[in-house]
């Protein structure tokens, strides 16, 4: 059974990084053909794709944001890291992890996501 | 970067109807090596992550009902929904994944019952 589950803080400061942590199983990132991606979703918004990094470490990111994430892995601890920085309230949104697989090409199993808040 | 473009923005359909929605691309993203178009449709309900309904444009995912089906390809895209149900009622999405980064996402369709 394939679950993934968002971690990180509810409310965050103009200016500071963000740090989010998906935590999954029934799957392993070392798998070939395996991704997670993050997705962010404003409130009555559409989705945004904002970063995603494959079994072999590759790492991906929207062009837009490039500069301020930055996407890791522990496979150890099976769990991807996404850090943003010098958050805005234009930031604020529901945060999704998602997985990948070479079967659907596609974001076949999805987080609950994470409400993140950006205000002083 | 592939821009995705849904049409309606929304759509209201009587119970038992059927419901149409339109997703078209910036440039193609059918790859001809392995004959697939690399799009995606995901149906999200309020509360709720999106669930994934459709790969590789017309590919139904284990678990969704045969009422949801998709057609299309190079750049145009069609989510059919047949004999619409009361628990369809969702925002819809279309999603690239053909090209790096991928990702892409259509605005959202919202669908209502008439």
């Amino acid at each position: 059974q394939v679950t993934l589950r968002e971690s990180g803080p509810a409310l965050v400061e103009p200016t500071q990084t963000l740090t989010l942590t998906c935590t999954f199983s029934g799957f392993s990132l070392t798998t070939s053909g395996m991704c997670v991606s993050w997705i962010r979703q404003p409130p009555g918004k559409a989705l945004e794709w904002l970063a995603l990094i494959d079994w072999d470490d590759e790492q991906y990111y929207t062009t837009s944001l490039e500069t301020r994430l930055t996407i890791s892995k522990d496979t150890s601890k099976n769990q991807v890291v996404l850090t943003m920085t010098n958050m805005d309230p234009v930031d604020t949104a529901t945060y999704f992890c998602a997985r990948t697989s070479t079967v659907t090409g596609a974001l076949d199993y999805w987080g609950q996501g994470t409400l993140v808040t950006v205000s002083s | 970067d592939i821009v995705m473009t849904q049409s309606p923005d929304s759509l209201a359909v009587s119970l038992g109807e059927r419901a149409t929605i339109n997703c078209k691309s910036s440039q193609s993203i059918f790859f001809s090596l392995n004959d697939k178009n690399y799009l995606a449709w995901y149906q999200q309900k309020p509360g709720q992550p999106p669930k994934l309904l459709i790969y590789w444009a017309s590919t139904r995912e284990s678990g969704v009902p045969d009422r949801f089906s998709g057609s299309g390809s190079g750049t145009d895209f069609t989510l059919t929904i047949d004999s619409l149900q009361a628990e369809d009622v969702a925002v819809y999405f279309c999603q690239h994944y053909y090209s790096t980064p991928p990702g892409t996402f259509g605005q959202g369709t919202k669908l209502e019952i008439k």
